[in-house]
């Protein structure tokens, strides 16, 4: 599997903060995503990466943005957080056998 | 038209049953499926990948591709409670870098 690591699992902010989820892998796979997930609904991807300072956004639109200055990290940061970006924020990172394996996720609430 | 439907369910079977889980996709030209099953709460685990035409068995259960009919399904056999999850259909864009696109998931719950 890809060994996927985020931080924090759960997250409760006030609005207006600044948040970065951090996303790590052990595998060195240069590609990596980020999906959005809302309770019961459908995954969205919102970033994506092909390698070390290779990002893009996905295609659900995202005030979020990604960075990729290693490989092993694909953080995604929220400069000022909002209600409306309460949500569940999956990385995921692509095999040498070619399938995406997902992380455990990050619950954000912005209160 | 989204480009990967599935049948929002639930799908209810009884114990010990079949399960058939339904999928489409749009883009002619994709190569490779997935199907991933999602506990509540949790995050998307890895069932099996199919990417030939045809069925593919693993365990209980079995993919089955039709690219003619842009059509992927996947079957449980001997389904257990511990089956109920929601089961995404995810499509590879192969010739965009391979992202991954999910179905919005089938509720599956299965009654002991």
């Amino acid at each position: 599997e890809a060994d996927i690591y985020q931080t924090p699992r759960y997250l409760v902010i006030g609005t207006g903060k600044k948040i970065t989820l951090e996303c790590s892998q052990t595998m060195g796979h240069d590609k990596m995503y980020w999906y959005q997930q809302d309770p019961g609904m459908e995954l969205h991807l919102i970033h994506y990466s092909y390698g070390v300072n290779s990002t893009e956004k996905g295609d659900l639109s995202s005030e979020s943005t990604v960075s990729r200055i290693r490989t092993e990290h694909f953080p995604l940061t929220l400069e000022s957080a909002r209600p409306s970006h309460t949500s569940q924020y999956l990385c995921a990172g692509r095999s040498a056998g070619n399938t995406i394996y997902f992380g455990e996720g990050s619950w954000l609430t912005v209160v | 038209q989204k480009e990967v439907e599935q049948n929002s369910g639930p799908l209810s079977v009884p114990e010990g049953a079949i399960a058939s889980l339904n999928c489409t996709y749009s883009d002619r030209g994709s190569q490779s499926f997935f199907w991933y099953r999602q506990y509540s709460g949790k995050s998307p685990e890895l069932i099996m990948f199919i990417y030939s035409n045809g069925d593919k068995e693993d365990g209980r259960f079995t993919a089955q591709l039709n690219k003619a009919s842009q059509y992927v399904s996947l079957l449980i056999r001997d389904s257990q409670p511990s089956d109920s999850a929601t089961y995404l259909c995810a499509v590879n864009r192969d010739n965009q870098g391979g992202k991954l696109i999910f179905g919005q998931g089938t509720e599956l719950s299965v009654k002991p």
